[in-house]
């Protein structure tokens, strides 16, 4: 089975512009979870997806934004690029919705590293 | 604020050494404690607690939860070269937005 994809893998971009980042979750699971990595908060929460809808939304600006399609994947929108959005931005599947206490059951991808100038 | 404290920030041991890496929380309504491996860039998921006092073990890796105490500790005993990576706690909180809570990881190196 596949694991959970994210494109691209690397990214330059400059300060004011806009980011998409896709995630595949792996065949089968409907919730996807993004957060964002970076040395010097950790790995922090972003929003989580199932069936199409926000189902939960971390302490980000209103800057990030992210949809579901209806084949569960995902895409996550970084809007007026800042330098403090240079980041490791992790995408995780799971084929539990969210509130299931099955968190073991969540896949991490890769990630995208994103550099803003 | 939910916390979640890491320590070691970082720890560097000989091949065959023994460590405890700590995880305390200040989290008042959670589902779960895990642990992660984080070698580049993918965590892997090793251990998930729910309840207090039940050691979780796979091979050499151990994990236990104290609930009273508020922290949660994962030993890793004879180490490898191959432990060398960053180890994530996390806490899987209800009530309001729930969301997987990190701290920020111990970095452990294994030196042959």
């Amino acid at each position: 089975k596949a694991g959970v994809t994210q494109t691209p893998r690397y990214l330059i971009k400059t300060r004011g512009q806009q980011v998409t980042l896709s995630c595949s979750p792996i065949s089968g699971h409907r919730s996807v979870s993004w957060y964002q990595q970076t040395p010097g908060q950790g790995l922090q929460f972003l929003f989580e997806y199932f069936s199409e809808t926000q189902r939960n939304k971390g302490n980000f600006p209103g800057r990030f934004s992210g949809r579901q399609f209806s084949n569960s994947r995902s895409e996550m929108n970084v809007s007026t690029l800042e330098l403090g959005d240079s980041a490791l931005y992790l995408c995780a599947s799971s084929p539990t919705p969210p509130g299931q206490g099955r968190r073991n059951e969540q896949f991490f991808g890769p990630g995208t590293r994103l550099t803003v100038l | 604020e939910d916390k979640v404290v890491q320590s070691p920030l970082s720890l560097v041991v000989h091949e065959g050494d023994t460590v405890t890496l700590n995880c305390s929380y200040e989290v008042t309504n959670f589902r779960s404690l895990l642990w992660y491996k984080q070698e580049k860039k993918a965590p892997t998921f090793l251990f998930m607690l729910t309840s207090s006092g039940i050691e979780k073990k796979s091979g050499r890796l151990s994990s236990i939860l104290d609930k009273k105490e508020l922290f949660s500790i994962l030993n890793i005993t004879a180490t490898q070269t191959g432990d060398s990576a960053v180890y994530l706690c996390a806490l899987d909180t209800q009530g309001g937005s729930e969301k997987l809570v990190f701290g920020k990881g111990t970095k452990l190196t294994v030196n042959p």
